[in-house]
């Protein structure tokens, strides 16, 4: 079984840059999850979607960012225009049920400059 | 206060001793309890997933809830320097659509040949 994909695995841009970071979720998952860590903090949740639909979004820091699920499939966070501090890693997570643990994928590593 | 507390050490032991990484947390509608292991550069890997209070085991690790104390425990028996990575405590509510998950900090272990 495939796990959960992301890419780039990093990316340098700079500030008012915008970056688009993917996912590919493990077939079949239909949740999908957004985390951040930042350095020298906690991963924190940004969003969840089950399929297409976002189903909380209350972690998203603030309208520059935006999250979409095409289909059910794969997803997208788009940080338009990106800050300093957007910097961090960002991880992707899906899981088939909700009673289950999350797989993560390897995490875009996001430098802005 | 934040909401989990987890010493991130580091923690240094030598082949073959029993570790003990522990996390506290504050929130009462913590249900679900998780143990992740990362390793440098890589993605958040579900060791251990346990549901309200008790122990599981499965190989040479142990998780521990003891949900009267609000603290949990992941014991690793036999350590060896594979087991050298971040560890981190994660857990989440119950109930609803309540999907988010909560992470300390992470301890870093490193395992001594």
């Amino acid at each position: 079984e495939a796990g959960v994909t992301q890419f780039p695995s990093h990316s340098v841009i700079e500030k008012g840059q915008t970056v688009t970071l993917r996912c590919d979720p493990i077939s079949g998952h239909d949740n999908l999850y957004w985390y951040r860590r930042v350095m020298g903090k906690e991963i924190k949740f940004l969003l969840h979607f089950v399929k297409e639909s976002k189903q909380d979004e209350s972690g998203m820091p603030n309208n520059r960012f935006l999250a979409e699920r095409t289909g059910g499939t794969y997803s997208t966070l788009k940080v338009q225009p990106a800050e300093l501090e957007d910097s961090g890693v960002y991880f992707c997570a899906s899981s088939q049920e909700r009673d289950s643990g999350y797989t993560f994928g390897s995490g875009t590593r996001l430098t802005v400059v | 206060q934040k909401e989990v507390e987890q010493d991130p050490g580091p923690l240094s032991v030598p082949e073959g001793a029993i570790v003990s990484l522990n996390c506290t947390y504050s929130n009462s509608a913590f249900q679900y309890f998780m143990w992740y292991r990362q390793y440098s550069r890589k993605g958040p890997e579900l060791l251990m997933y346990t549901y309200s209070s008790g122990n599981k085991e499965d190989g040479r690790f142990t998780a521990q809830v003891d949900k009267s104390s609000k603290y949990i425990s992941l014991f690793i028996r036999d350590s060896q320097p594979s087991d050298s990575a971040t560890y981190l405590c994660a857990m989440r509510a119950s109930g609803g659509s309540n999907y988010k998950l909560t992470f300390g900090k992470g301890t870093l272990l490193t395992v001594n040949p």
